[in-house]
């Protein structure tokens, strides 16, 4: 079975950094886009970022543009965002995705259970 | 930036009930749609892509149609467990943009 597991969320202070992981099993990771996709308490899904299977392409929304960076691990399974400059806004719960293909602008099939980033002093 | 609207924003039905939720595009996205249904607590879960092929375990009483700017969502045979907040997304173009959400209230 697909697995996602999204860890390495916490409470941090404006302007910290923090780097969540996606650990992803039953399937062969090396072969799928990754995405992460947030939602902010009480409000709806916000696509933040892509990246193709074997890591060449990037893309990101413009409200992480500079701040995050998405990378993946094939030799280990894993999926990545570094989010520095941490603001109040980016407080929300953090999911991974699979992607529906290797590269190209795609939808979800997969879904992690989510991790949560509180950005507050 | 292609914007999505949903409507209606939340309704209501009855067991057994046909709803329909419907999804605009701000500009053509040929049938570049997905839809999420997403119930409270959990992560999203991935029902429809293409405008209307369903994913693999998804229930045939899900169906989604439109292309261009104009798609739906049907849900026949409704159900307790399908309230859910549903949301659809566009993926013709990045940035990737979801809608802002249809509550569904079983009755």
């Amino acid at each position: 079975d697909v697995q996602l597991l999204e860890s390495g969320g916490d409470l941090v202070q404006p302007g910290w950094s923090l780097r969540l992981s996606c650990a992803a099993s039953g399937f062969t990771f090396s072969s799928f886009a990754m995405n992460w996709v947030r939602q902010a308490p009480g409000k709806g899904l916000e696509w933040v970022s892509t990246i193709s299977a074997g890591g060449a392409n990037t893309y990101y929304a413009d409200s992480v543009k500079g701040r995050f960076t998405i990378s993946r691990d094939n030799s280990k399974n894993t999926l990545y965002l570094q989010m520095n400059s941490l603001r109040a806004e980016d407080t929300a719960v953090y999911y991974c995705a699979r992607g529906l293909k290797a590269r190209g602008i795609i939808s979800y099939d997969y879904w992690g259970q989510g991790t949560l980033v509180t950005v507050s002093s | 930036d292609i914007q999505m609207t949903q409507s209606p924003s939340s309704l209501s039905a009855s067991v057994g009930d046909r709803v329909t939720i419907t999804c605009r595009a701000s500009q053509g996205i040929s049938n570049y749609l997905a839809w999420f249904q997403q119930k409270p607590g959990k992560a999203p879960k991935s029902l429809i892509y293409a405008a209307s092929s369903l994913h693999s375990g998804v229930p045939s009483k899900f169906s989604g149609s439109g292309s261009g700017t104009d798609f739906t969502l049907t849900i026949s045979s409704l159900q307790p467990e399908d309230s859910a907040t549903y949301y659809c997304q566009q993926y013709d173009a990045y940035p990737i943009t979801f809608g802002q959400g249809t509550r569904l209230e079983i009755k």
